[in-house]
């Protein structure tokens, strides 16, 4: 059964950086394509970045030079390292597993809030 | 790309056929994508490929459409189905969503 958790979430003053991880079990992630969406409270869903099987990455604009997603085999964990971060980050952030086109796998979501 | 849905919100009864517009603002192929949301939840993924039913999601669902006009359909809804419905397209390597259509009960 494939299951992903998310950690890492919480409060952070705008500029500051966090990590999230992702902890995968019943897939690889090196082996699949692994993404980052969030979704602002209240609010629709929005892309954030995807990394490919062979370690291509590709982000949303908005995040671009500040977030950086990859993973570590070793720990079958994704990562996101986000950093100067901004209130219109505030979001919960959701790994899934999927393909170059879609997430197929969801983890619970992990809450980010960037507050002062 | 900007895709819209339409409508944002409806309101419906267990039984009806509801159908939901997915439109992109430049040719997508059939690269669309629907999800489901439930309050509290993670998304649930549908239909890939704009017509793909995915495994175990019940056959009163269906998409068609290619180009730039897609549909979700629920041909009975069932009280299970009140949630938000989500289109997604990966054209283009930065995936966009619809803003999202909330299905409630009348």
């Amino acid at each position: 059964e494939v299951q992903l958790v998310e950690t890492g979430g919480g409060l952070i003053q705008p500029g500051g950086s966090l990590r999230l991880s992702c902890a995968a079990s019943g897939l690889t992630v090196s082996s699949t394509y692994m993404s980052w969406v969030r979704q602002a409270p209240g609010k629709g869903l929005e892309w954030v970045a995807i990394i490919y099987s062979g370690g291509n990455t590709y982000y949303a604009d908005p995040v671009k030079g500040r977030f950086t997603i990859s993973r570590d085999n070793s720990k079958n964990t994704l990562y996101l390292q986000m950093n100067s971060l901004r209130a219109e980050d505030t979001a919960v952030y959701y790994c899934g597993r999927g393909s170059s086109d879609y997430v197929d796998y969801w983890g619970q979501g992990t809450l980010v809030t960037v507050s002062s | 790309i900007q895709m819209t849905q339409s409508p944002s919100s409806l309101s419906a009864s267990v039984g009806d056929r509801v159908t939901i517009t997915c439109r992109a603002n430049q040719t997508i192929s059939s690269y669309l994508h629907w999800y489901q949301q439930k309050p509290g939840k993670a998304p649930k993924l549908l239909i890939s490929g704009a017509s793909t039913l995915q495994s175990g999601v019940p056959s009163r669902f269906s998409g068609s459409g290619s180009g730039t006009d897609f549909t979700l359909t629920i041909s009975s809804l069932q009280p299970e189905d009140f949630a938000t419905y989500y289109c997604q397209q990966s054209y283009i390597s930065w995936w966009t969503f619809g803003q999202g259509t909330k299905v409630d009960i009348k």
